[in-house]
């Protein structure tokens, strides 16, 4: 499977836009880039995902690079309730999520 | 979407016995999967479960020690066999379609051995 970097640890205050990076300078021309975060005490939760072009929904923005080797995912207001572990994952449609170590979000009022 | 019930939701278990997890969909999925995720770790994939079919088990993990049942499209178990302190984890169940790359997860079955 192909492997995705992600720092350890992130900081952020409430209210301000968190950019959460990734690199997967492995990454295949029909894996998806998918983004979960894991609240505690709670299963993964789906966030994102996206293949080639940038993706917006209700939760997040996933910005892609040209070449696929990085993408960052976009909080465009932290707060509180989105400290969390938050994972990039690549994968196919229908196989299963190989976890990573994630980025751990802490978010301060 | 999807909504999984797991159960039970935690359990303390003596070393030497056997647990049984169920995980129950709201809908007909394609695909599930049990994870593990041990104290201040990330998920491990323990296997995929196939309808009608024996599961596939990830390397590390063996049927003896966590069979698995489906016999539908929206039901599974996981039994952790002869437990000891070191099969103390979080479980999960997750599922999702074969054409779709959104995955679901339960809550999770904590289990304490001792």
């Amino acid at each position: 499977d192909a492997k995705t970097t992600q720092p350890n640890s992130m900081e952020s205050n409430e209210e301000e836009p968190v950019h959460l990076p990734c690199n997967h300078s492995t990454i295949s021309g029909t894996d998806y880039i998918h983004w979960y975060r894991q609240l505690p005490s709670q299963g993964p939760e789906y966030v994102i995902h996206g293949l080639t072009s940038n993706v917006n929904n209700r939760m997040a923005s996933l910005a892609i690079a040209e070449d696929r080797k990085s993408s960052t995912l976009i909080l465009h207001r932290a707060t509180l309730r989105d400290a969390a572990v938050y994972y990039c994952i690549l994968s196919q449609a229908g196989t299963a999520l190989i976890f990573g170590k994630g980025t751990t979000l802490s978010v301060s009022s | 979407s999807a909504v999984i019930s797991q159960k039970p939701s935690r359990d303390i278990c003596q070393r030497g016995t056997s647990l049984t997890i169920q995980c129950q969909v709201d809908s007909q999925v394609t695909m599930m999967f049990w994870y593990r995720q041990q104290p201040g770790q990330s998920l491990t994939l323990i296997a995929t479960a196939n309808q009608g079919s024996e599961a596939t088990y990830e390397s590390g993990f063996v049927i003896d020690k966590f069979p698995i049942s489906r016999p539908n499209l929206t039901f599974s178990t996981l039994t952790v066999s002869n437990m000891s302190p070191e099969d103390s984890s979080i479980y999960l169940c997750s599922v999702g379609r074969a054409m779709n790359t959104e995955a679901f997860f339960g809550q999770g079955t904590r289990l304490t051995v001792v």
